[in-house]
């Protein structure tokens, strides 16, 4: 398998669930990324690891948390989420993780379609 | 702070005609610019991409962006636009330290048959 797998593709869970989203990337890439998708609004970049580094939490609420246990794979475990939580949930990858001189191409994954009740 | 305006929300065009959507950025320096699109139910993949030199670059099936420094902007364009190419636009830069994508908040392009 190539590319960026995202697992599951939908998800609907109610508000006390414990769930998890699993993202694999066969690329060799150094760098992976959490993104939410929200109807009408920009993608919004929610965690960065570099090397299985986290090196970026953009403000995210606690109920999201994730997991980077190899420079492969990359997990968003949820809990206790809210119905506005509802989004599809991008994972990418990179070769590194960018800026200064380097650039960020990313890589995305299909998504997953979250819907919280 | 960067940040990534896309003024369409929704263009409409029909198969075979010319196709431009627009793009304009906030960085201070030289950005490097990008160009992604969305299929229903899809990730994201990138068209094309401006690190520098040439200002007009090449990306696939078939579009190509021309990117001014005057203007700001980084539009996309392509000349005959197919059935297959309905679907969102994202333009985003990265121009920060931290070396992480700004998005805009898309361009849905519908084609008439």
């Amino acid at each position: 398998e190539t590319g960026v797998t995202q697992t599951p593709r939908h998800l609907v869970m109610g508000m006390t669930n414990k769930k998890s989203l699993k993202c694999e990337q066969h690329l060799g890439h150094n760098a992976m990324y959490w993104y939410k998708q929200s109807a009408k609004k920009p993608l919004e970049l929610m965690f960065v690891y570099s090397l299985e580094e986290r090196v970026e939490n953009n403000s995210v609420p606690s109920r999201f948390s994730p997991e980077c246990p190899n420079s492969s794979h990359l997990f968003l475990h949820l809990h206790t989420l809210q119905p506005e939580d509802s989004a599809l949930y991008l994972c990418a990858s990179s070769q590194d993780k960018g800026g200064g001189s380097g650039a960020n191409v990313l890589t995305f994954g299909a998504g997953s379609r979250l819907t919280v009740l | 702070a960067q940040s990534v305006t896309q003024p369409d929300i929704h263009i409409t065009v029909s198969e075979g005609a010319s196709l431009e959507l627009r793009c304009n950025y906030s960085y201070g320096a030289t950005p490097y610019l990008f160009w992604y699109v969305q299929s229903p139910g899809q990730g994201l993949q990138l068209l094309l991409k401006y690190f520098s030199g040439d200002t007009l670059v090449q990306g696939i099936k078939g579009f190509e962006a021309e990117f001014k420094r005057s203007q700001s902007s980084f539009n996309l364009r392509k000349p005959s636009v197919h059935w297959s190419d309905a679907a969102e636009y994202f333009c985003a830069v990265d121009g920060g330290s931290q070396g992480n994508l700004i998005f805009g908040k898309g361009t849905k392009l519908s084609v008439k048959p």
